[in-house]
């Protein structure tokens, strides 16, 4: 089974739907994020989380919200979906540790799109 | 601004040859350099770190080389094979151990047989 898993993989949407991607992980880091990829952009940094009770912004938070139900889930919401917000969706983890949590470990992804 | 940059959108390279990736970085506060393999519809794995104090990280058919003074990490893959065919993202974290790694844009490598 894999270790972080993300879910819908796939989701078609209308601008102004509330959606909600969940991740979850069985790898038992503290440690979850949520980034987005566009092509000719790399990955951007959504929102991460150090533990269930931390949640930061990253680089493009706008749009955006989180929860984090407990330490395995991790949840990203678009309250109301706009076209640019479509992009390939990733969850990652890491663990804490000298250098450890540099090193992240990805879900499959899910790919959105909002028409 | 674009902290991490990877200059080549695409690289293509025949099997057995030395593949050739590029990365710049701005922030001199970068002290811990990854790089990461994406395959299609599946998500980036992790393939090779250097930290700062190295000038070079070697495993296996990939070696990442890391010039300080240019702000500049490469990563050469001898030899190359079709199965090594994907996009490669390299990633910079800075000091403290944030836990958070600015990714450069990509380079999709192809390998031809």
């Amino acid at each position: 089974d894999a270790d972080v898993t993300q879910t819908p993989r796939n989701r078609i949407t209308k601008t102004g739907k509330r959606i909600m991607l969940e991740c979850s992980q069985t790898k038992g880091h503290d440690r979850m994020y949520w980034y987005r990829q566009d092509p000719g952009l790399g990955l951007r940094l959504i929102y991460y989380s150090f533990d269930v009770k931390d949640i930061n912004k990253g680089e493009i938070s706008d749009g955006y919200s989180v929860s984090r139900q407990a330490q395995a889930k991790f949840s990203l919401s678009l309250e109301s979906a706009i076209p640019n917000q479509t992009a390939l969706y990733f969850c990652a983890t890491s663990d804490k540790g000298q250098g450890a949590e540099d090193e992240q470990f990805f879900g499959p992804g899910t790919r959105l799109t909002v028409l | 601004d674009q902290q991490v940059k990877q200059n080549s959108p695409s690289l293509s390279v025949q099997e057995g040859r030395i593949s050739i990736l590029n990365c710049d970085y701005t922030n001199s506060m970068f002290d811990y350099f990854l790089w990461y393999k994406k395959y299609p519809a599946e998500g980036p794995t992790f393939l090779i770190s250097i930290s700062s104090i190295k000038d070079k990280n070697e495993d296996g058919r990939f070696t990442v080389f890391l010039n300080k003074s240019a702000k500049h990490l490469s990563l050469h893959i001898v030899p190359s094979q079709p199965g090594d065919s994907a996009v490669y993202f390299c990633a910079a974290s800075g000091t403290g151990n944030t836990g958070k790694l600015i990714f450069g844009q990509g380079t999709t490598l192809q390998v031809k047989p």
